[in-house]
């Protein structure tokens, strides 16, 4: 049974690029969620995505967007990215009925220099 | 507002000592979930335990025990004889149950180092 994944699992840009970031799901999840985690830190929820819809976000600029596929993969893009955005990015999915729990990618190891 | 403290930035022990990590959170809901994420050197957080509002009864499994107590608005973790496979950051998330997706909200972590 695959758990998540999530690609690539290391990127370098620079100030001012964009980047995509995709996962997919442990099978027979539908609910994917980003988390952010800067170095030292707890991980910060950026949004989560449901039916592909935005179904929830957190305290992230419009800089961060996303999108769900029909078969439940999905993708974080950042744009006009800045230093601070450097951290390992978490995918994490469950199932859409209530609180299920989130089971986590490997992540991607962003660097923006 | 919905926080989470995890108040233990560090931890070292030796091997066979027993450890607990705390957590205290913050919440108005009334139900609410808490969880406990291992993250190795390798960054995957791996999920450890899941624990509804309304059920207070602690939870062992093998050397893991977990103490829930909403009188202090706590879930501690104890590893029981740590080992060194223990050696990791330990998260505490919360997730409320009134909003509308299920975001995880988390602590700061724990760093636990176990020498042998």
């Amino acid at each position: 049974d695959a758990g998540v994944t999530q690609s690539p699992t290391h990127l370098i840009k620079t100030r001012g690029q964009q980047v995509t970031l995709r996962c997919s799901p442990k099978s027979g999840h539908d609910t994917v969620s980003w988390y952010q985690q800067a170095l030292g830190q707890g991980p910060q929820f950026i949004f989560q995505y449901y039916e592909e819809e935005e179904r929830q976000r957190g305290n992230f600029p419009d800089r961060f967007s996303g999108h769900q596929f029909p078969n439940y993969s999905s993708e974080l893009n950042v744009n006009a990215l800045l230093l601070g955005d450097s951290a390992l990015y978490l995918c994490a999915s469950s199932t859409g009925t209530g609180q299920e729990t989130q089971y986590f990618g490997p992540g991607t190891r962003l660097l923006v220099l | 507002a919905q926080k989470v403290t995890q108040a233990q930035t560090e931890i070292s022990v030796v091997e066979k000592e027993d450890v607990t990590l705390d957590c205290v959170y913050e919440t108005r809901d009334t139900t609410y979930y808490l969880f406990w994420y291992k993250q190795p050197p390798s960054g995957e957080l791996v999920f450890l335990i899941r624990r509804n509002s309304f059920d207070e009864q602690n939870e062992i499994s093998g050397r893991y025990s977990w103490n829930f107590q909403k009188s202090t608005s706590s879930f501690n973790f104890t590893i029981t004889a740590s080992q060194v496979v223990d050696s990791a950051v330990y998260f505490c998330a919360l997730s409320e149950a009134e909003q509308a997706g299920t975001a995880l909200i988390f602590g700061k972590g724990t760093t636990l180092s176990v020498s042998s």
